[in-house]
């Protein structure tokens, strides 16, 4: 069982909808990560929030929009998505690095998304 | 800037055979060295992780690695493995230290396909 929670698991939507992924953890981690993984490739970092402020952005496009409501949750909301963003997302979670040295990466099981 | 070169795709093996799955970074500054598994339709877990100190790393499962700085390699090894450590495996480095710290790059994953 994985200590982060990600909602929907898998997710369908066409090009002019909205939608979230949601993800949750309740570790006491202050650092949550937004990942996206295409077919047989590795992980790609999308945002990082820590103590609930956006921290790194790697230049993802606007269609995608991360938001932290609280320490154990954090949603990217979706908008005007193109059939290649159809993509694993994966969230993930870790101590603050300023509490520890290389504090590991916690992921979820992803959202499976598919934009048609 | 930062790299890593997991310098197989694909490691077919027997069941109860040893295997090592080579791992190459490339850094100009100190890093710190982790390997992740990927079971099918999963995020990702951590096996193992190097910081500091001594440098063969022991790790879930059974597995372990060995840093080695002249070679800058962090390769992980089984002794005898099992019908289901089948599943993708990635390596990856963090900077140790400075705002990029937290921030993991993948190398290119490699699956291990453990036969009877």
């Amino acid at each position: 069982d994985t200590e982060v929670t990600q909602t929907p698991k898998h997710l369908v939507m066409g090009m002019t909808n909205k939608k979230s992924l949601k993800c949750e953890q309740h570790m006491g981690h202050r650092a949550m990560y937004w990942y996206k993984q295409k077919a047989k490739k590795p992980p790609e970092l999308m945002f990082v929030y820590s103590y609930e402020k956006l921290s790194i952005n790697e230049s993802v496009p606007s269609r995608f929009s991360p938001e932290c409501p609280n320490s154990s949750l954090l949603n990217l909301h979706l908008h005007a998505l193109q059939p290649e963003d159809s993509a694993l997302y994966l969230c993930a979670s870790s101590q603050d690095p300023g509490q520890g040295p290389g504090s590991p990466l916690h992921f979820g099981n992803g959202t499976r998304l598919t934009v048609t | 800037a930062q790299s890593v070169t997991q310098l197989d795709s694909q490691v077919p093996v027997f069941e109860e055979a040893p295997v090592e799955l080579r791992c190459n970074y490339s850094s100009s500054v100190s890093v710190y060295l982790f390997w992740y598994v990927q079971y099918p339709n999963q995020g990702l877990q951590l096996l193992l992780k190097y910081l500091s100190g001594s440098t063969l790393v022991k790790g879930i499962n059974g597995f372990e690695a060995e840093f080695n700085k002249s070679q800058t390699s962090f390769h992980l090894r089984k002794p005898s493995v099992h019908i289901s450590d089948t599943a993708e495996y990635f390596c990856a480095v963090s900077n140790a230290g400075g705002t990029s710290y937290g921030k993991l790059t993948f190398g290119q994953g490699t699956i291990l396909t453990v036969h009877p």
